[in-house]
């Protein structure tokens, strides 16, 4: 089955610097992969996402990038504020969104004032 | 803006009792799942439901555990008999449409601790 790996596990970033967080996945058949952020006490809430059909996509200050041939992708976000620490996942899917999301181990993101 | 909502935020229990945690999907969708994430780790996959049968269902989601869509706007998950292990925050989501796929939207989660 799919295994996705995620780094780093923490990470903390000064104010308005930029944050990268990195995944890998073993499935060649995966072709969707969304990013979610998980605030303490709530569900895990999808803040972007990206199909295999393209290589990167933006959003404001988020944006993914995809390498299908390397088995990667990651989340960068740009000009951090404080209201973007909260622990962000990514996850693969073998379909387009209908299927089973199989998840990252997670990475905390600290940003310092 | 619409939301999964999920019930009870915290379900305590004895190890060996039976637990039915409770979701309502948003209203238009057609895919319902559970996953659960034990304290500091991954969210993991449980089960998949459409169309009223389970589509998929991972190795955790052995027979004690079963899922209903018992009306037209509930989806429950009911545990059996409770292990400690079971101790967790179940996760449900929905997408919706058919096809072409969607984003899956979670709820709030159920903290499940088991005595």
């Amino acid at each position: 089955g799919e295994n996705v790996e995620q780094h780093p596990s923490t990470l903390s970033v000064q104010e308005g610097d930029s944050a990268v967080i990195k995944c890998t996945y073993s499935d060649s058949a995966s072709n969707y992969f969304p990013w979610y952020k998980q605030e303490l006490g709530k569900g895990p809430q999808l803040i972007i996402d990206i199909r295999s059909n393209v290589g990167e996509k933006k959003d404001q200050r988020i944006a993914v990038t995809l390498n299908k041939t390397a088995k990667h992708f990651s989340l960068h976000i740009t000009e951090t504020q404080p209201e973007d620490s909260a622990v962000y996942f990514c996850a693969a899917s073998p379909n387009f969104g209908n299927e089973k999301l199989t998840f990252g181990t997670g990475t905390r993101l600290t940003i310092i004032p | 803006e619409p939301e999964v909502t999920q019930t009870p935020s915290h379900q305590v229990t004895q190890m060996g009792q039976e637990v039915i945690l409770r979701c309502v999907p948003i209203s238009n969708h057609l895919y319902f799942y559970w996953y659960r994430q034990i304290l500091g780790q991954k969210v993991e996959f449980l089960v998949s439901f459409y169309n009223n049968e389970i589509s998929e269902k991972s190795e955790i989601f052995d027979d004690q555990f079963s899922v209903e869509r018992p009306d037209g706007s509930n989806f429950t998950l009911k545990i059996r008999s409770t292990k400690l292990e079971d101790s967790a925050m179940y996760f449900c989501a929905s997408s919706g449409l058919a096809g072409a796929g969607d984003i899956q939207y979670f709820g709030a989660g159920t903290r499940l601790s088991v005595l």
